[in-house]
């Protein structure tokens, strides 16, 4: 068990639904990461906060976005969705703002399925 | 920009044989390099990590040394076991503007009993 808490772990939608997944990071942990985890694209990384604010984006759509509470957990929100966006969504947390050499610890993840 | 390559399975062997997992690395400046191991229907757990050139890590059985001179960070295993099995990532996190973690598409390793 990593610390790090994923809901729901499983979701199934419809097309142009939209949808909240919601992370928890581990105990005094100040930095979440989303990664989306695709046959096709394997893991690949969607955004960074870091207690709060917006620290970095990475392969985002436009129809997703995501925010950091003052409690630390986060939501990733997906909106429109599209069958293209059925895959297992991790969050993972680490302690610093971001040091290459820190560890970040993964969820279980959610798996969406697009209908 | 950062790229990880690492040898496709599946790859399939017997409990006890000798495992190596090779791992080849693209990045600007001096990233950190990550195993991570997936269970069937589980997250992602760290296996072991190297932050700086000549670095071994080493966890459970496992390790692998940072070779900067090969760009490389293979994973190996003297003697693997069934309870083994499982998808294995090789990671890299340059730093730089933002701290992800770039991953290799990741090789399922079968261990039959």
């Amino acid at each position: 068990d990593s610390g790090v808490t994923q809901t729901p772990k499983h979701l199934i939608t419809a097309t142009g639904q939209r949808v909240t997944l919601r992370c928890s990071p581990r105990s005094g942990d100040l930095s979440v990461y989303w990664y989306q985890q695709s046959l096709d694209q394997g893991l690949q990384f969607l955004i960074h906060y870091y207690n709060g604010e917006e620290r970095a984006k990475g392969n985002i759509l436009e129809r997703f976005s995501a925010q950091q509470f003052p409690d630390l957990h986060s939501e990733l929100n997906l909106s429109s969705l599209e069958l293209g966006d059925s895959a297992l969504y991790f969050c993972a947390s680490s302690v610093t703002a971001g040091a290459s050499s820190d560890t970040q610890y993964f969820g279980p993840g959610t798996r969406l399925t697009v209908l | 920009g950062d790229s990880v390559t690492q040898m496709e399975g599946p790859v399939t062997l017997s409990e006890e044989a000798f495992l190596t997992i090779n791992c080849t690395y693209t990045a600007t400046g001096y990233p950190s390099l990550f195993w991570y191991v997936q269970y069937p229907g589980e997250g992602l757990q760290l296996l072991l990590k190297a932050t700086k050139a000549d670095d071994k890590g080493s966890n459970k059985g496992f390790e692998a040394t940072y070779r900067k001179e090969t760009t490389s960070f293979h994973l190996e295993k003297g003697s693997v076991q069934v309870s083994d099995s499982a998808v294995y990532f090789c990671a890299l996190n340059s730093g730089g503007s933002n701290y992800k973690l770039t991953f290799g598409k990741g090789t399922l390793l079968t261990v039959n009993p």
